[in-house]
Parts: C-alpha cells; structure tokens; sequence
C-alpha cells in the first residue's frame, strides 16, 4: 500500500472564511494526486486531477476558482476551498496514485471534515 | 463516461455467513477494478482489486471475480465476522491515457451481526 496523509482531519469555519486541506504522500512520490468529495451516505465524487507541476484538471460542474488546487512537490498536493458556505460542507478525501507506472492504483488518506457555519 | 451500478446498497449478513456485493459497469474499456474498504468517518481503503486480464483473484477470505462480456464484477467476503461491518465500495477505471480516474459505484453498507 501507501501511505497518504491529510491534514486537518476536522476543521470547522465560518461562511466565507477560505479553508486549506493538505494531502501528503509519505512513502512515495506522487506525480498525480485526486480531490473527492463525500456527502453524508453518498459515494466518492471526483472533484479534479491534481498533476505535479502544471494546472489541476476539475471535473465538470467543480468551479475551479472555488477550490483552488496546488501541487508544487512530488509529495504535497493542496486544496483551497474559498470564500467557504455551508453547502461546502462535506468530507474532503485526497488519493495518491503510484509513481508513473502504468499500475492504476490509487491509495487514499484519512480526510478532511469540512463544517462551515 | 463511465458509470458504475453498485448492488446492494445494504446487506446484513450473521457472523460467519458470506457476503456478496455485485457491480456493472458501462465501459467496456475498462481494465482495472478496484474494492474498497471505508469505516465510519475514515478514508477508503484499499482491499483488493483485478485487472482485465485476469477472471478471478483471491485474498484470505476475500476475493474478487470479473466477467469482461458481461460487464460486471462482484466482490465476495467468507467467513464473515463483526469488524467486515463497513461501507464497500466498487470502482472502474479506464488506462492511463485516460487519466486513470476512479469511477466509482454507490455503495454497500455491510452489517455483520454477531
């Protein structure tokens, strides 16, 4: 496996505050690196591809300017949500995927509780 | 784009029973299907995953099997026991030209009653 980790795991703020989430890959570098989001009882959903070193790819219907994406390392990958309001609120969960290998395996971290007032 | 069908979405199971949770996919490029793990409030793990080339694989007292033709996947659990109760997630994903983004299907909360 790997292991990926996330920091915060809980961070609760007030609507319109901006809220960063760090991913970290420990044990390996990771040239590429996903946002998801999880509301309550639901499944994963894919928010952007984050590539070391150029501009993450967002999934459609994500507003790229709302949640601001850095990948400035092999191991550290950055998700900003700005200007935060309740309906931001969710489970935050980053996944490294391995190396460059053609091997598909993504590894997920701990996530982020996201509470916005 | 891809899309995932997950079956059940709850399935309650005695200690020591089997369970089986089944997935359809719609791309038939897809080679790569993955299972995972998540507990209450944590993230996804990984527990065991096939690849295209291959119909079936086993793990312990999981494994995993995968009819290309048909387009679905099933994951199976032996000899369950308390601490399998979690939500199960299947996923599909196409080769790496295509970004190997997850798809992922809804969802199974296994209940495993002692």
């Amino acid at each position: 496996g790997a292991v990926v980790s996330q920091h915060p795991s809980r961070v609760i703020c007030k609507s319109g505050t901006s809220v960063k989430i760090e991913c970290r890959s420990l044990d390996f570098q990771a040239t590429t690196m996903f946002w998801y989001r999880q509301f309550p009882k639901q499944s994963l959903m894919l928010m952007a591809t984050s590539n070391e070193g150029s501009k993450a790819t967002y999934e459609q219907g994500v507003e790229k300017d709302k949640f601001l994406i850095n990948h400035a390392s092999l191991t550290l990958s950055t998700l900003t949500v700005t200007s935060a309001h309740p309906e931001d609120s969710s489970f935050y969960i980053c996944s490294v995927k391995r190396g460059r290998a053609l091997h598909n395996e993504q590894f997920f971290g701990p996530g982020t509780r996201l509470t916005v007032l | 784009g891809e899309n995932v069908e997950q079956h059940p979405s709850t399935l309650s199971v005695q200690e020591g029973d089997s369970a089986v949770i089944k997935c359809t996919y719609s791309d038939s490029a897809s080679n790569y299907f993955p299972w995972y793990k998540q507990e209450l409030g944590k993230g996804p793990q990984l527990i065991i995953d096939i690849r295209s080339n291959v119909g079936e694989k086993k793990d312990q007292r999981i494994a995993v099997t995968l009819n290309k033709t048909a387009k679905h996947f099933s994951l199976h659990i032996t000899e369950t026991q308390p601490e399998d109760s979690a939500v199960y997630f299947c996923a599909a994903s196409r080769p790496q030209a295509a970004g190997n983004k997850l798809t992922f299907g809804g969802g199974t909360r296994v209940l495993v009653k002692p």
